[in-house]
């Protein structure tokens, strides 16, 4: 297991249109998060999952952002109607589910809206 | 989560000791201190967390002060590798997420 894939590692999308994004976690990690980053500033917290129920959202994903993880493998996260404001890293992270041990992060899906 | 406070960037010459501090004058029993760091066009990476006890890993040192109102992540021996922007978390080992400040930009230079 070669860690946290993100796929792809950049999308250029027209305002509007939909983009879907796909983070494979570590295997063995029952933990998946999503993360959102612009210029200099942290990573914020968008969403997450325990296996496959999605157990908490933040008030920045908006009803045109929706996260999956079916089968509690693979996650995707959707944007529809994509704005610029949009145009953004996405991060996805994994992790056992206890303090114990730290995330694991991908290398990110640059998003830019045109 | 509580807050934390770091300096907005630092400089440290490479093959000497990064001392990176961070204030957290505000946490709470049951939440840990984790560092992360972020090089350029890549996810955070996981560094070191502890509790109330300095630790020791492969990348780094923790040293949490006795009224753990304070800690300073130590890079004992610098390079140009550890360029990067250190992030400095306070969490609670229950919490569901971890969040982020805006870190502090250590420059290693020759």
């Amino acid at each position: 297991d070669t860690g946290v894939s993100q796929d792809p590692r950049h999308k250029i999308t027209k305002r509007g249109q939909n983009v879907t994004f796909r983070c494979d976690p570590i295997s063995e990690h029952n933990r998946l998060y999503w993360y959102r980053q612009t210029l200099g500033q942290g990573p914020e917290f968008l969403t997450y999952f325990q296996n496959e129920a999605q157990l908490e959202k933040s008030r920045l994903l908006s009803d045109r952002f929706s996260a999956e993880r079916p089968k509690g493998s693979f996650s995707t996260l959707e944007i529809q109607r994509t704005e610029q404001g949009d145009s953004a890293m996405y991060l996805c992270a994994s992790s056992f589910d206890t303090e114990f041990y730290g995330y694991t992060f991908g290398s990110g899906t640059r998003l830019t809206v045109v | 989560d509580a807050k934390t406070t770091q300096p907005t960037s630092m400089d440290c010459a490479e093959g000497r000791a990064a001392n990176l501090p961070c204030n957290h004058s505000t946490i709470s029993g049951n939440e840990y201190v984790y560092w992360y760091r972020q090089i350029h066009s890549q996810g955070p990476q996981y560094i070191i967390h502890g509790l109330k006890n300095n630790e020791t890993n492969e990348m780094a040192s923790l040293i949490i002060t006795e009224d753990r109102k304070s800690s300073t992540l130590i890079l004992p021996h610098a390079t140009l590798r550890d360029t990067a922007v250190y992030y400095c978390i306070v969490r609670d080992g229950t919490a569901s997420k971890l969040t982020f400040g805006t870190g502090t930009r250590l420059q290693v230079t020759l």
